[in-house]
């Protein structure tokens, strides 16, 4: 069973530019999750999608955004880039059991 | 909000001796709780989690951790380090509620001294 996967690897972008970050869940689930993990800020929690709604929101501005299409896979959305968003992005998904994350490898971010 | 502690951001620990990270969570309900590790370059692997029952769990690797109500934590230990274990480890709790948000410790950076 293929596990959550994420694209691209590494993505690099200027500050103002826009980044687009994808993630694929395991096959059947139907939850998305995002977290960043950015030097020295620890892992934090930015967004949850379920079946296509957005369920539940981290302490992020409004330029963090993202959708969850009709396949369950996942779109993070990051406008207006700055330095400080430069961080591992990691995506995970689980079924029916929030307690049960799974993880994909994270995209590298790096604004410059 | 949940919050999860993890003190000491690096661990060195000799090759063969016990391995001790220590978490404690701040909910007077006790949360799910979890042991993920990272190795460089790569995503979170889950080693352990806590959800009801038995309060020594075991996981993968050799490694197991004990949730104590009384004392608010789930220290992960591992009896005998291999050179293989150097990595990140970070603990992880999830409130019960809907909410369905990890709050992450700091993370302890292992180091194995051979």
């Amino acid at each position: 069973e293929a596990g959550v996967t994420q694209s691209p690897t590494h993505l690099i972008k200027t500050r103002g530019q826009q980044a687009t970050l994808r993630c694929s869940p395991i096959s059947g689930h139907t939850s998305v999750y995002w977290y960043q993990q950015a030097l020295g800020l620890g892992l934090q929690f930015l967004l949850w999608y379920d079946e296509g709604e957005e369920r539940n929101r981290g302490n992020f501005p409004p330029r963090f955004s993202g959708r969850q299409f009709p396949n369950y896979s996942s779109e993070l959305n990051v406008n207006a880039l700055e330095l400080e968003d430069s961080a591992l992005y990691l995506c995970a998904s689980s079924l029916n059991k929030p307690y049960e994350q799974y993880f994909g490898p994270g995209t590298r971010l790096t604004v410059t | 909000a949940q919050s999860v502690t993890q003190l000491g951001s690096h661990v060195s620990v000799s090759e063969g001796a016990l391995v001790l990270l220590r978490c404690n969570y701040s909910s007077s309900v006790p949360p799910y709780l979890f042991w993920y590790v990272q190795y460089p370059n790569q995503g979170l692997q889950l080693l352990l989690k806590y959800t009801t029952g038995a309060t020594l769990v075991k996981g993968i690797n050799g490694f197991e951790a004990e949730f104590k109500k009384s004392e608010t934590s789930f220290h992960l230990t591992k009896p005998s380090a291999h050179m293989s274990d150097a990595a990140e480890y970070f603990c992880a709790a999830l409130d019960y509620g809907g909410n369905n948000r990890l709050a992450f410790g700091k993370g302890n950076q292992v180091v194995v001294i051979p």
